[in-house]
């Protein structure tokens, strides 16, 4: 069975700091790995997406993560954030054409 | 752009009554799901359909069904709505050719029930 941890519930932060978001895996197989965002009052959006290939994977609006399979681990960061980064983060693996999430990050930017 | 519509946003229903959630992409999309997103728990799958007529359980189907009798829309049932139902429901769907399992989940913008 596979399953994903988000470690952290709640990630406060000053505008135009960096901002990482962690994300654990576990899983016998290979998988394909995600990160969706959740804006206030609507569905989930993509923001990257590890299918094989360069371990560094860089997605929307300045967002990056990467996928370390030694440590079973695919971290989200942002090197500088913005208001408008104010959202849920969810980290998700997608096996037999199913996706399982974590239990989200919720990220609040402060000026 | 790949588009999931979710007929309704907010509704308020009573316990006991059957609940219809339906749920409409334009993309041709084999797979459709639906998930129930709760906090602190994240999205939980509770059934999914790769093809019409096609269905198979998620993690948490108990208290639910689904429909689907046309390939762009799939139907999520409470028969009979329970206040520990009430929550967010997202729908999603994708198209498994191309890499498989690695296609993007496209969501739909999410219906909030309350049961009362």
């Amino acid at each position: 069975a596979q399953s994903v941890t988000q470690l952290d519930s709640q990630v406060p932060v000053f505008e135009e700091a960096p901002v990482e978001l962690r994300c654990n895996y576990s899983s016998s197989v290979s998988v394909y790995l995600f990160w969706y965002v959740q804006y206030p009052n609507q569905g989930l959006q993509l923001l990257l997406k590890y299918l094989s290939g360069s371990t560094l994977v860089k997605g929307i609006n300045g967002f990056e993560a990467e996928f370390n399979k030694s440590q079973t681990s695919f971290h989200l960061r942002k090197p500088s954030v913005h208001i408008s980064d104010t959202a849920e983060y969810f980290c998700a693996v997608n096996f037999d054409y199913k996706l399982s999430f974590g239990a989200g990050t919720t990220v609040t930017v402060r000026a | 752009d790949v588009k999931v519509t979710q007929s309704s946003r907010y509704l308020v229903k009573r316990t006991g009554e059957k609940v219809f959630l339906e749920c409409v992409q334009d993309m041709d999309h084999e797979n459709m799901f639906w998930y129930r997103q709760d906090p602190g728990l994240g999205l939980r799958l509770i059934y999914f359909s790769y093809d019409v007529k096609m269905k198979e359980k998620g993690d948490i189907p108990e208290g639910y069904s689904v429909s689907r009798e046309k390939k762009e829309r799939f139907s999520l049932i409470l028969e009979s709505a329970s206040t520990n139902q009430t929550s967010m429901y997202l729908c999603a769907s994708n198209n498994p050719t191309g890499t498989q399992g690695g296609n993007t989940i496209y969501f739909g913008e999410g219906s909030w029930l309350t049961v009362v």
